[in-house]
């Protein structure tokens, strides 16, 4: 069982550049989100999906975009990379309608610099 | 929306020592979750405190949510190495979407 699977681990950008950060999870969850964290502010949500089709902003969604055409999948795309998004990118998802308390399982994060 | 801070944002600690991390909201909270990340890595999911008053306890670790349920804490006893990182309060939100509002966590090192 793999959890939840970020790829690239690490990527350098040229101001401007697009890209697009990779998320997948097998666990069948319905809630996906990307995070960024910064030093000294936490975590903050960025965009999240609460099945395939229904995305939204979260709190710092500006120069991101989202989809969600299947389950498993939850692409985040930088449309034109600038330095202040140089940041550590986490996806994690839930499952969203279990009888047990549970958490968020969090990929192993994505350190994206913008020079 | 919803603020959540969380004291204090370093504490060192000689090994055996005990460390407790505070959580506190203006508002009231749905539910809490606490978090731990290791330098390097990602979250790891700990716990979930629902009810006021709650106290669970995780072998040293002992959580707590506050009556009013406008503050949680999280107390190691006798902390070790592999206590250190960043522990993370989050407030789940009141919807099913549960969206993770998180503290600005408390960064721990432990010397041995």
């Amino acid at each position: 069982n793999a959890g939840v699977t970020q790829t690239p681990k690490f990527q350098v950008l040229k101001t401007g550049q697009s890209m697009t950060l990779q998320c997948a999870q097998d666990m069948n969850h319905e809630y996906m989100s990307w995070y960024r964290q910064d030093p000294g502010m936490g975590l903050r949500l960025i965009h999240y999906s609460v099945g395939a089709g229904i995305t939204d902003q979260g709190e710092v969604p500006n120069g991101y975009n989202v989809s969600r055409s299947t389950t498993e999948d939850f692409p985040l795309r930088l449309l034109s990379a600038a330095p202040s998004q140089t940041s550590v990118y986490f996806c994690a998802s839930r499952e969203l309608f279990g009888t047990d308390p549970n958490g968020y399982t969090f990929g192993s994060g994505t350190r994206l610099t913008v020079v | 929306g919803q603020q959540v801070m969380q004291i204090p944002q370093y504490q060192h600690v000689q090994e055996g020592e005990d460390f407790t991390t505070y959580c506190n909201s203006s508002t009231t909270l749905s539910n809490i979750q606490w978090y731990k990340q290791r330098p390097g890595g990602h979250p790891v999911f700990l716990i979930q405190l629902v009810k006021s008053g709650e106290v669970k306890k995780q072998k040293r670790l002992t959580f707590q949510f506050g009556e009013a349920k406008k503050n949680s804490s999280l107390h190691i006893t006798a902390t070790q190495t592999t206590d250190v990182g960043t522990y993370f309060c989050a407030d789940a939100g009141g919807t099913s979407y549960g969206k993770l509002t998180f503290g600005q966590g408390t960064i721990l090192t432990v010397h041995p």
